[in-house]
């Protein structure tokens, strides 16, 4: 089955800084990857995603990246602000499988 | 966009004591659903997935007498945690693939506690 890796565990910027978090998937047919946000006791919001024919993607502060050879992609969120502060959660999936979630990346941005 | 209802959001039960838990679609029919334990700080744990008309699909290590899945409906599954524990505290969350089948929509989540 898949199994996604997600990096770091724990991140703390500064506001106005920029974030990257990074995943990692096995599964070569994977080819939807979407990123959560999660407030504390709240459900996860889908973000941004990226499907596998498309490399890049931008919504405003947040792009996503996908390296389908490496099978990597990342999150950058630029100018970071106190309300980004939340975990963030990738996920990897084909089409009406379930989705495989990366573990988690805590974001702390001071003010 | 697709909205998946779940209630109760909070609840506190005592131990031996039954809580269910309904997850309900919206304005979509969802006939798989999908739910997932989380521990504070940690990532979403797949329990078991649901299929309307069918049983449910359990993943290694979930008790299935223990957490009871019920989908009798294109719009609503239920997870009952029978003879809750301490233990079994926890947050519980559904979620249903969207009419396209590749995003997911979640609910709100339901804050259990056994005392």
């Amino acid at each position: 089955g898949e199994n996604v890796e997600q990096h770091p565990s724990t991140l703390s910027v500064q506001e106005g800084d920029s974030a990257v978090i990074k995943c990692t998937y096995s599964d070569s047919a994977s080819n939807y990857f979407p990123w959560y946000k999660q407030e504390l006791g709240k459900r996860p919001q889908l973000i941004i995603d990226i499907r596998s024919n498309v490399g890049e993607k931008k919504d405003q502060r947040i792009a996503v990246t996908l390296n389908k050879t490496a099978k990597h992609f990342s999150l950058h969120i630029t100018e970071t602000q106190p309300e980004d502060s939340a975990v963030y959660f990738c996920a990897a999936s084909r089409r009406s499988y379930i989705p495989t979630f990366g573990r988690g990346t805590s974001l702390i941005v001071h003010p | 966009g697709a909205v998946v209802s779940q209630h109760p959001s909070r609840v506190i039960c005592k131990s031996g004591t039954s809580v269910k838990i309904e997850c309900r679609s919206l304005d979509f029919q969802a006939t798989t659903m999908f739910w997932y334990r989380q521990f504070p700080k940690k990532s979403l744990m797949l329990m078991a997935t649901s299929n309307e008309g069918s049983k449910a699909t359990y993943e290694q290590g979930v008790e299935k007498d223990k957490f009871l899945i019920n989908h009798a409906s294109l719009t609503l599954s239920t997870l009952t945690v029978t003879s809750a524990h301490p233990e079994d505290s926890s947050f519980y969350i559904c979620s249903a693939p969207d009419r396209e089948n590749y995003g997911y929509t979640f609910g709100s989540g339901t804050r259990l506690t056994v005392v």
